[in-house]
């Protein structure tokens, strides 16, 4: 089973928007609504922001927003602030394979 | 309120069999469309999804470390075990546990136990 594939990086302004994608097959972010986004700040444990491909757990701000076409998956933060500075992951139901996630995505806020 | 806390070795030698606990509380694991999930993560590099176990005793293991991997839970216990053998330099990292829901998404983590492996 292959990890997802996103950038490795990607960055913004403060207040800008950054999108990052996470890529995989019909076998799993293409066949399932199950993709969810992750954020790791470091030395810390990964925090669910997205699940259901766009839907925001209790807490997470709405700056952050999830969609999907085919089989590729986004993760779009808007007003970027200096705490979104972290690392991104993309994960998905993987049918047979079980789950996978992304490669990961550091963000940087500029 | 769902916390999640791994304990088990820091240090293990080449070829041990490696055995972590996560321990948890605010859900109960027989509940209908609940998992535990254990992921890692070697040092600087992405999160590896390894294993899940659902409310049912269904197990459910990464294709490339099937054949290492075991997971098993003690309800009473609230807890949720898992081994991983042959260990090898490779699988230094830190391991999580974590609770995920029928949307297949992780929603509580443990804050991670790092397991280096060398002689």
């Amino acid at each position: 089973q292959s990890a997802l594939t996103q950038p490795p990086s990607a960055s913004g302004s403060p207040e800008q928007s950054v999108t990052i994608s996470c890529t995989g097959t019909s076998s799993d972010v293409g066949g399932y609504k199950y993709v969810s986004w992750y954020q790791q700040h470091p030395g810390k444990a990964p925090k669910l922001m997205i699940y259901e491909v766009s839907k925001r757990p209790s807490g997470v701000p709405d700056r952050f927003s999830g969609s999907k076409s085919g089989n590729t998956a986004s993760l779009t933060v808007s007003g970027l602030q200096a705490e979104d500075e972290a690392d991104y992951y993309c994960s998905s139901y993987a049918g047979s394979n079980f789950y996978v996630f992304g490669t990961g995505t550091k963000v940087t806020v500029l | 309120q769902v916390t999640l806390r791994e304990s088990g070795p820091a240090l293990v030698k080449p070829t041990q069999t490696l055995t972590l606990t996560c321990t948890f509380s605010g859900f109960s694991l027989s509940t209908t469309g609940m998992f535990v999930s254990w992921i890692r993560q070697p040092p600087g590099k992405a999160l590896e999804w390894l294993t899940f176990i659902d409310w049912s005793n269904g197990e459910y293991y990464s294709t490339s470390l099937k054949t290492r991997l075991t997971i098993s839970k003690d309800t009473s216990k609230n807890q949720v075990v898992l081994t991983m053998t042959n260990m090898d330099p490779v699988d230094t990292a830190t391991y999580y546990c974590a609770r995920m829901t029928g949307y297949y998404s992780l929603d509580y983590w443990g804050q991670g136990t790092l397991v280096t492996v060398s002689s």
